[in-house]
């Protein structure tokens, strides 16, 4: 069965640091999101991306994100200058559709920023 | 703003019938979803409803969706310990792309034998 794939599994970084994780969502989704979890929160949107643009984004998705799509497979998400409150868990999904916009999420990357 | 509650602690016996609850905010929402979190996994799609059903079952899993009080709920028939994991509720945002989902904060699911 097709599924998201994301690395790496856990990243630990410094503060002020640049952050790539990296997606391959499932192969013949049009559709890209990135969310968040912070320890004990709840699951947060950040960004949605479609046909090689983003189609929408949240408060938190600020300048120091940024998101892209580089070849057909890959959907990484660039923190810039990572921040100790960023450390949170990060999920990618994939829809084929936004009509019953069946989201298939990855099984996370663990951003811990010291 | 939208928001989606669920009670966060769950503990039944195997074999046993469990029912997560959730309630959510935006009235005009097309789909509800219910997802799954094993430990150390991701979000698992379980099922969805369609706003213009009252109900939804699927093998051992029931939806029940009641609009006027907004008022969701998963009932798992024969609970077995490989069902234990979070289970979140989830609802697309008000205003947003139909992508845009809104997550409660997860019911934990601890299924004793």
């Amino acid at each position: 069965e097709p599924e998201v794939t994301q690395t790496p599994s856990h990243q630990v970084t410094q503060m002020g640091q640049e952050v790539i994780l990296r997606c391959v969502p499932i192969s013949n989704h049009l559709y890209f999101y990135w969310y968040r979890q912070i320890l004990g929160q709840k699951v947060e949107f950040l960004v949605s991306f479609y046909n090689n643009e983003i189609s929408e984004k949240s408060e938190i998705f600020d300048d120091q994100f940024s998101v892209e799509r580089p070849d057909g497979s890959n959907f990484t998400l660039k923190i810039r200058s990572t921040k100790l409150e960023d450390s949170a868990m990060y999920f990618c999904a994939s829809s084929l559709d936004t009509g019953r916009n069946e989201q298939y999420f990855g099984p996370g990357t663990r951003l811990t920023v010291t | 703003g939208e928001d989606v509650e669920q009670s966060l602690f769950l503990s039944v016996r195997e074999g046993d019938s469990s029912v997560i609850n959730c309630t959510y905010t935006d009235s005009s929402s097309t789909y509800l979803y219910w997802y799954k979190q094993e430990p150390g996994a991701g979000l698992q799609l379980l099922t969805y409803i369609f706003s213009n059903m009252d109900m939804k079952q699927d093998q051992r899993l029931t939806v029940l969706l009641n609009k006027k009080d907004k008022h969701l709920s998963l009932r798992i028939a024969d609970t077995q310990t490989g069902d234990s994991a979070i289970y979140f509720c989830a609802e697309p945002a008000l205003g947003g792309s139909q992508g845009n989902l809104i997550f409660g904060k997860g019911t934990k699911l601890s299924v004793k034998p």
